[in-house]
């Protein structure tokens, strides 16, 4: 089976940096990916690791530790327009044909001014 | 053109109704997905077409029933509905094959009286 899990909720200020985590449980595992969903709107893809080490597009950034079966989203510079729900994700495998994307429980960001 | 396209944003119905949602893109994914979002709550996988064919159906109640048309278009048809079904519907797209980046619709809000 799947399983990721991550901190319900993070709360941070205005201008900080904060990181959200995400632990996997997976039977064969090809990445990780991370969304965004702010309240009433759609999840939005930010990113997706495939390999060890840091991605960084603008303020966010992704890691993954394949051998820790661990990854983390760093946002920078945080504006109040991040505060929204943030998934972890991966693929399952057992499934060849097409892609089953399964969420992990999200965090939900809150920033302060 | 980046969008997926959901109607209607909001939909009220009886238990006896029967109702259609429909999702449109026009990014040339071969592959569809409808998930259900309870509140505060991660997307959980319903349907996945690739090619217009149903590839994944994850042991979804009867009552729900899918369809695709064309490659551009997927229905979500209604009946029957238990109060317990009201949520989020989101639907989602993505390129063919096995791809992890999801472009999903702002969603149906569902309500089942």
């Amino acid at each position: 089976g799947q399983s990721l899990e991550q901190p319900s909720e993070v709360t941070a200020v205005e201008g900080a940096i904060v990181q959200i985590n995400c632990t996997y449980q997976t039977s064969g595992f090809y990445g990780l990916s991370w969304y965004q969903q702010h309240d009433g709107g759609a999840p939005t893809f930010l990113s997706y690791n495939a390999l060890d080490g840091l991605e960084e597009t603008g303020r966010f950034s992704s890691f993954l530790s394949r051998s820790d079966s661990y990854g983390y989203l760093l946002l920078q510079e945080l504006q109040m327009k991040d505060s929204a729900s943030y998934f972890c994700a991966v693929r399952d495998r057992r499934y060849s044909s097409a892609s089953k994307i399964i969420f992990g429980s999200g965090t939900r960001l809150s920033i302060r001014p | 053109d980046t969008e997926v396209t959901q109607t209607p944003k909001h939909l009220v119905m009886g238990m006896t109704n029967k109702k259609s949602l429909k999702c449109e893109q026009h990014m040339g994914h071969r592959a569809m997905y409808w998930y259900k979002q309870k509140a505060k709550k991660p997307p959980e996988l319903m349907f996945v077409y690739s090619y217009e064919k149903l590839s994944i159906n994850e042991s979804v109640p009867s009552r729900f029933s899918p369809e695709c048309p064309n490659s551009s278009l997927l229905n979500l048809h209604l009946h029957a509905l238990q109060p317990e079904d009201s949520a989020l519907y989101l639907c989602a797209s993505s390129q063919a094959g096995l791809n992890e980046k999801l472009f999903f619709g702002s969603g149906t809000q569902l309500s089942v009286l």
